[in-house]
């Protein structure tokens, strides 16, 4: 089946310092969506890309979508400890079920004060 | 108001015992999930209802059974709790083709 593969499993940061995950896949994605899991919560929607090339931003988040279609990133400049948490991506892929999104495994990040 | 919620929280059974968890979102949203999420936070869509009817069903093992009274509400009832059942389950709903995926503050099962 389809899958999304997205690295680091775990990054470990010093407060201020930038943290990026990668999302990968192996075909053409319709669309790329970014949640946040704090630890102990639940998954909450952060945005979502569906142009090629497309870049969003969110104070310090800045996503990304390839412009192939296959592969994004979150990058979050000066991290505070209030970004702790596991961020997942969550793609459609073109042709693929409405409602199947496809989870990365996510990254977890820890910020050292 | 809660947006999707689910009951119970925590849920601590025997093995072979048969337990229900209940979801119910307000959002009026037409789609609803069971997700299961296990010790390394790995997330596996189960079931998505849309309108009542299923339309996924992924490789579960039939223990597993989805119950959708109406769009407003989807139960999972597991009949004969197994150790590897433990993990948290998450309810979810969406609308329309976006897809975004609105979660429930999950239940976490423990199989003793």
């Amino acid at each position: 089946g389809q899958q999304v593969m997205q690295i680091p499993q775990y990054q470990h940061v010093q407060e201020g310092e930038d943290f990026t995950t990668y999302c990968n896949s192996s075909t053409t994605l319709s669309n790329i969506q970014w949640y946040k899991q704090r630890p102990g919560g639940h998954p909450v929607f952060l945005i979502q890309l569906v142009k090629s090339g497309e870049v969003k931003k969110q104070k310090r988040l800045t996503f990304q979508f390839g412009e192939a279609k296959k592969n994004s990133s979150l990058h979050i400049t000066a991290t505070q400890t209030t970004d702790v948490g596991t961020y997942f991506c969550a793609a459609t892929a073109v042709g693929g079920s409405q409602g199947n999104l496809i989870f990365g495994k996510g990254t977890k990040l820890s910020v050292k004060p | 108001d809660t947006a999707v919620s689910q009951t119970p929280k925590y849920l601590v059974t025997q093995m072979g015992n048969d337990k229900s968890i209940k979801c119910e979102q307000n959002l009026g949203h037409d789609t609803m999930y069971w997700y299961k999420q296990d010790s390394k936070k790995f997330l596996k869509i189960m079931f998505s209802y849309n309108n009542k009817e299923l339309i996924i069903n992924e490789t579960v093992p039939n223990r597993f059974s989805p119950k959708s009274p109406d769009k407003a509400h989807l139960n999972l009832h597991i009949n004969s709790l197994e150790l590897g059942d433990s993990a948290v389950y998450f309810c979810a709903s969406s609308q329309g083709n976006k897809n975004i995926q609105y979660f429930g503050a999950g239940t976490r099962l423990s199989v003793l």
